[in-house]
Order: structure tokens, then C-alpha cells, then sequence
């Protein structure tokens, strides 16, 4: 079965290192998306992608750079990790079909701790 | 850019009761509503949208209502079960036909179906 996964589930790290979190899809889906999940703050955009080559900085993009050079994988690296950046990351994808939004399929989550 | 508002944040209904989860959004040109279900460890999962050009849509013990006028927009669950216990987001999201862009979330709402 088509699916999207993300890896590792749970990563602890420690300030200033470089973090890249891995999402995969099997679906062929053209659009990509990086969120975080906080207390509070419900889950806000990052990063996304439309395809290969393209990206688009989100709501809470500073920190944080992807690259898309396949349609299956959307990596999210943090340059340096900071504190601020604990949180649960969500990976999700859709496909394009030119005339209505389609739905957001979302991966199981990474818990990242930032130490 | 878009601002999403939900409340309440917790809600607590008795199992075979209704429940009302409600949203306001802020931009105009906003043109598709998805309603995210989330249990604990897992990503959010769509449970219903609906898009602009409808006030309505409903789908077995799930419903929801558009007014686009008042820029608000509402979940209800009738008959509630043990197993509708989650947190529930609304978002929201404009649809240009040209590519998906990311979903702004409200910050969710816990609720707790009580035996």
C-alpha cells in the first residue's frame, strides 16, 4: 500500500549540531509539506513543496532549509539546532489535480528533543 | 496571512450526545475548510472539508457548516462514541488552481466523550 513515512520517529540532539529529518511517500503526490506540532500553537506550516525543484518557505520557516530533487522525498534540515526547535514535526503530501485542493495525507510524526 | 481561531479547547460530552466544535478565520479569499482528527502518537487524519461554494456538507454522524459570510465555520459530531475521544483541528487554506499551499491550523480541541 502507498503510504508516507518519516524517520527517525524519536531523535535527541544537542544545540548547534546539524538535524536532517526524512520524508518519504509512495503515492506520486506532487505537493510536499513540513509542520510543527507545539502546545498551544496547534500545528504550523514550515516548509513546501510543489515538486521537484521548487520551495516555498512557510509560516515559521527561519531555522529551517528543505530540498526536494525527487517526488518521493522532502528532508528538513535544521543548520543549527536550537531549543526553541523541541517539537513534534509532521511530513504531509497531496496530489495536484489543477482544479480542487486535495487532501493532506500526514506521516506518524518526529519527535525532535533539542538539549 | 490567514489567522484561524477554534474553540473550546476542551470539551466534554456525555457519550450519545452532541458536540460543536467552532472556527473563525480571517482571510476572505480563504476557500477550503478541512476538519483534521488526531489520536494520541499518531498525524492528523481528515475527517470532512468542505470548499467555498458549499454551506453544508455532511458524511453519517459528521457534519459541517460554512457561513462565509461571517467567516466562520463549524464541526458536528451527533450520537457521540467513546471512540470520537481526540483532538480536532479546523484549518483553513486558499486554492488558486496553480499549486496547494499549506493548511493554517487552529490550535485544537480536546475532546473527551465521557462513558
Amino acid at each position: 500500500d502507498a503510504e508516507i513515512t518519516q524517520s527517525p520517529r524519536h531523535k535527541i540532539t544537542e544545540t548547534g549540531r546539524q538535524v536532517t529529518l526524512a520524508c518519504h511517500q509512495t503515492w506520486n503526490h506532487n505537493n510536499m509539506f513540513w509542520y510543527r506540532q507545539d502546545l498551544g500553537h496547534g500545528l504550523r506550516l514550515i516548509h513546501y513543496s510543489y515538486g521537484v525543484q521548487d520551495t516555498n518557505k512557510g509560516e515559521v520557516s527561519d531555522g529551517y532549509s528543505v530540498s526536494r530533487s525527487n517526488t518521493e522525498d522532502l528532508p528538513l534540515t535544521l543548520e543549527s539546532a536550537a531549543s526553541s526547535q523541541t517539537s513534534v514535526y509532521f511530513c504531509a503530501s497531496s496530489k495536484h489535480s489543477g482544479r480542487a485542493y486535495n487532501e493532506q495525507f500526514f506521516g506518524p510524526g518526529t519527535r525532535l528533543t533539542v538539549l | 496571512g490567514e489567522n484561524v481561531e477554534q474553540h473550546p479547547s476542551t470539551l466534554s460530552v456525555q457519550e450519545g450526545d452532541s458536540a460543536v466544535i467552532k472556527c473563525t478565520y480571517s482571510d476572505s479569499a480563504s476557500n477550503y475548510f478541512p476538519w483534521y482528527k488526531q489520536e494520541l502518537g499518531k498525524g492528523p487524519q481528515l475527517i470532512i472539508d468542505i470548499r467555498s461554494n458549499v454551506g453544508e456538507k455532511k458524511d453519517q454522524r459528521i457534519a459541517v457548516t460554512l457561513n462565509k459570510t461571517a467567516k466562520h465555520f463549524s464541526l458536528h459530531i451527533t450520537e457521540t462514541q467513546p471512540e470520537d475521544s481526540a483532538v480536532y483541528f479546523c484549518a483553513a487554506s486558499f486554492y488558486s488552481g496553480g499549486g496547494a499551499d499549506g493548511l493554517t491550523f487552529g490550535k485544537g480541541t480536546h475532546l473527551i466523550i465521557q462513558p
